[in-house]
């Protein structure tokens, strides 16, 4: 059973802080990397890929990722009130049966104004 | 462009009804995909199709859950018979690119959130 893990939460950062959120998978096979945003009740959105080792910067957003440690983290610089959503983080590759995308359970944060 | 399309929004339904969801995937995208997101299990992928045609049916739980693709505009998830567990929110999310393209991102349509009583 291919497993992605995150901490559930709730983290909870000042505004204007850096949230650091984190995620770590067990195959070491995983080729794609992914953190979605959810607001509550809300569908899953796309924030950032990534795919190679090392830091990938959008925005306010940056991705990290290791494969050597098999895990992938996304750092939220300026962080806020709008922020506060769950976060999932997404990991692709081709597990038995094919080429899957297996979701963490999300890390949940809190912006405090 | 008017995004991924869900119908119902929410469907309230009585054990051993037949439930039928709806999906419109984004013109052009032929990848179509269906997850199921419950707290306990978090988001999982049920079935997906290219150009129509099911790919990888192998997160289907069991036999009462069936999906179709029958034109490159609709699809459906269809329960028969539901079930209290069946309770869920079911998103429909759509991309161009093949899922082995590392360079792939779903867009997910608003779901549906399904109570079976």
């Amino acid at each position: 059973q291919k497993e992605v893990e995150q901490n559930s939460g709730p983290l909870s950062v000042p505004e204007g802080a850096i949230a650091s959120l984190n995620c770590t998978y067990s195959d070491r096979g995983s080729q794609s990397f992914f953190w979605y945003r959810q607001y509550s009740g809300k569908s899953p959105e796309l924030i950032m890929s990534i795919y190679s080792n090392g830091d990938k910067e959008d925005g306010r957003f940056t991705a990290q990722l290791n494969k050597a440690s098999q895990y992938v983290s996304l750092l939220i610089r300026d962080s806020q009130p709008s922020d506060s959503a769950t976060y999932l983080c997404a990991v692709g590759g081709f597990y038995t049966g094919g080429f899957k995308t297996i979701f963490g359970a999300g890390t949940r944060l809190f912006v405090k104004a | 462009d008017a995004g991924v399309i869900q119908s119902p929004r929410h469907e309230v339904t009585e054990m051993g009804q037949e439930v039928t969801l709806r999906c419109k995937p984004i013109s052009g995208h032929d990848y179509l995909f269906w997850y199921r997101q419950t707290m306990m299990r978090g988001l999982e992928l049920l079935i997906y199709f290219n150009n129509n045609v099911p790919i990888d049916d192998s997160g289907m739980p069991e036999d009462r859950f069936s999906a179709k693709m029958p034109n490159a505009s609709f699809s459906t998830l269809k329960i028969q018979p539901s079930e209290p567990r069946d309770s869920a929110v079911y998103f429909c999310a759509s991309d161009t690119r093949d899922p082995a393209d590392l360079n792939y991102g779903y867009t997910f349509g608003s779901g549906t959130r399904l109570t079976v009583v």
